[in-house]
């Protein structure tokens, strides 16, 4: 089983709150991203880190902020919730070089 | 035109029968293939990397074609287990840029 954990895995806000998506791995990896997902649809890129201190935006937009100031956590940040911002979001990782991800179990995130 | 394009599905295959599905990607450059298994509700794991030479494990069997640039799955024996939504993964710039496809949902009947 993968070491990857997300919290809080359910999370129901009011719009214009700032919540923080935390994401921590134990395997030791390098790499780590975060995917957007709503139900039955793709999996979006929308951020993702080399290492300590690197970050770096992804493929879809997004509002968010992310931070590696620790190889084993790479938190996403949102500053004022929108209801646009409901989605799940799952936190990956892996080793340089290899091509398997490890997921965590996701964070569904619904905005009122 | 996308990245990477699956046929979304849904397939509904009686168990026991023999499922395929191919993935077609843009990138010419692409290194790396993989097929990954997402079930109803859950995150994503790792099924198969997907080699050159074409590679199998039990039941599944994973081809590619570079000249085509596509990608195939091909599940044998299907079982109600194997229900679940697949999502091709191209990997480029040393496997540091995955791009996942939409995914093909399965539902295997009984």
């Amino acid at each position: 089983e993968a070491d990857i954990y997300q919290t809080p895995r359910y999370l129901v806000i009011g719009t214009g709150k700032k919540i923080t998506l935390e994401c921590s791995q134990t395997m030791g990896h390098d790499k780590m991203y975060w995917y957007q997902q709503d139900p039955g649809m793709e999996l979006h890129l929308i951020h993702y880190s080399y290492g300590v201190n690197s970050t770096e935006k992804g493929d879809l937009s997004s509002e968010s902020t992310v931070s590696r100031i620790r190889t084993e956590h790479f938190p996403l940040t949102l500053e004022s919730a929108r209801p646009s911002h409901t989605s799940q979001y799952l936190c990956a990782s892996k080793l340089a070089g290899t091509g398997e991800l490890f997921f965590g179990e996701g964070s569904r995130l619904t905005v009122l | 035109r996308k990245e990477v394009e699956q046929d979304p599905g849904p397939f509904n295959v009686p168990e026991g029968a023999t499922v395929a599905f191919n993935c077609t990607y843009s990138n010419s450059a692409s290194q790396s293939f993989f097929w990954y298994r997402q079930d109803c509700r859950k995150e994503p794991k790792l099924l198969m990397s997907v080699y050159s030479s074409g590679n199998e494990d039990g039941r599944f069997t994973a081809q590619l074609n570079r000249a085509s640039q596509y990608i195939s799955l091909l599940i044998r024996d299907s079982k109600l287990s194997d229900s679940a939504t697949y999502l091709c993964v191209v990997g480029s710039f040393g496997n540091e840029k995955l791009t996942f496809g939409t995914g093909t949902r399965l539902t295997i009947i009984p």
